[in-house]
């Protein structure tokens, strides 16, 4: 089916350890964004990019880098991993900043 | 500050039943607002979006309100079946040049046979 694909879908890792997760869409949206869900809170933006070739921080970018690779894909780096960093990550897309969100199913990311 | 609010938290009603969620939101400029169902382990799914102008609109069992003078929403959910059983999200957009969505911190909803 359509839509935006993340993975992995579930990851451990260790406190120092680095990753990047990855996101793409076949819808050709132009817009894309990282976002982390936490028990209690509602989502919040780590980054986004309004279209191919640019990328802006979000609420909560501190940690954390992106790429977008083309348009189809849009990757979430974290360079040294964190406990705070356990979360469920969502990936999304849209084809403008305005229009509806397409959400990938998500990767929970646990770091000990 | 920007901020959506839900109420209530969480609720459990009988399958078959009627229930309406709440949501309120102090979000300036608005620029619309948005219901997403989202199910246990899975991205949220968009229900409704209605811009400033728009007071009602259905999808299905499904109707979401929207009052933008008191800054108010809610979501209705009509004959309720299992498979609503999940968490509805209040979105509201403020902004048309940042794509930050306002997100709130849902209600979580248990349908019981």
């Amino acid at each position: 089916n359509a839509g935006v694909t993340q993975t992995p879908k579930f990851q451990v890792l260790k406190t120092g350890q680095s990753m990047t997760l990855q996101c793409a869409q076949d819808m050709n949206h132009n817009s894309m964004y990282w976002y982390r869900q936490d028990p209690g809170m509602g989502l919040r933006l780590i980054y986004y990019s309004a279209s191919e070739g640019t990328t802006d921080k979000g609420e909560v970018p501190n940690g954390y880098n992106v790429s977008r690779l083309n348009k189809r894909e849009f990757s979430l780096r974290l360079e040294s991993a964190a406990p705070s960093q356990t979360s469920v990550y969502f990936c999304a897309s849209s084809e403008r900043v305005l229009y509806g969100y397409t959400f990938g199913s998500g990767t929970r990311l646990t770091v000990v | 500050k920007n901020q959506v609010e839900q109420s209530p938290q969480s609720l459990i009603i009988l399958e078959g039943k009627n229930c309406t969620l709440q949501c309120n939101y102090t979000v300036s400029p608005f620029s619309n607002l948005r219901w997403y169902k989202q199910d246990t382990g899975r991205g949220p799914v968009s229900l409704t979006i209605m811009t400033f102008s728009e007071n009602t609109k259905s999808n299905g069992r499904y109707t979401a309100t929207l009052d933008a003078d008191t800054k108010q929403s809610s979501l209705h959910i009509t004959a309720s079946q299992l498979s609503d059983s999940a968490s509805y999200i209040c979105v509201v957009f403020g902004s048309s040049n940042t794509g930050k969505l306002i997100f709130g911190q849902g209600t979580t909803l248990q349908v019981k046979p």
